[in-house]
């Protein structure tokens, strides 16, 4: 079965550091582009960041500096590290998986249950 | 950045109507994503290339636009459908999603 766990979310305080992981199963991350997204009551679905299985990353500006996103391969498991976490990254962190080919559809088919980040002092 | 707009943020309806909702890009995108999500649960995809339904996703879900103006349609509601609905973009990154649309019991 083609799914995603997330785990690592919790409670930090501002300025803090907080790494989410996303164990997936059914298919290798290296070969498929994908994401991580967040979600607030007052937001609503905000993108994080991407990762190609070429290895390309991409980020929104907000996070940009701050939240790297890598893969372990050999583990099948794709990361956020968050660094200087604020009140404003409080949110439900999903990872996602590109469906088929990102270039034909630009869509996410497989999502993780969700980690619950909370930022506060 | 694309700025997605969708409207509207909510609508109440009965088992059986058709509802519409519409998604308005910024900026003209070559095609859109919709998903569904229901109350403490991820994302479900919908429809990917604006109209293209995900398998196994029901045929009453239909997807139409172009440029700037994107519409959802379920034609005949049913009571598993109550839920918020999200339009997103991947044109250019930063990928955007529009603000939901609640699809309440009327």
């Amino acid at each position: 079965e083609v799914q995603l766990v997330e785990t690592g979310g919790g409670f930090i305080q501002p300025g803090g550091s907080l790494r989410l992981s996303c164990a997936a199963s059914g298919f290798s991350v290296s070969r498929k582009y994908m994401s991580w997204v967040r979600q607030t009551p007052g937001r609503g679905l905000e993108w994080v960041s991407m990762v190609y299985s070429s290895g390309t990353t991409y980020y929104t500006d907000s996070v940009k500096g701050r939240f790297t996103i890598s893969r372990d391969n050999s583990n099948n498991v794709m990361y956020l590290q968050m660094n200087s976490l604020r009140d404003e990254d409080t949110a439900v962190y999903y990872c996602a998986k590109a469906a088929g080919e990102w270039t034909e559809t630009g869509a996410f088919d497989i999502w993780g249950q969700g980690a619950m980040v909370i930022v506060s002092s | 950045d694309i700025q997605m707009t969708q409207f509207p943020s909510s609508v109440s309806a009965s088992v059986g109507d058709r509802v519409t909702i519409t998604c308005r890009a910024s900026q003209g995108i070559s095609w859109l994503a919709w998903y569904q999500q229901k109350p403490g649960k991820a994302p479900k995809l919908l429809i990917y290339g604006t109209s293209t339904l995900q398998s196994g996703v029901p045929s009453r879900f239909s997807g139409s636009g172009s440029g700037t103006d994107f519409t959802l349609t379920i034609s005949s509601l049913q009571p598993e459908d109550f839920a918020t609905y999200h339009c997103q973009q991947a044109n250019s990154f930063p990928l955007t999603f529009g603000g939901g649309t609640k699809v309440e019991i009327k």
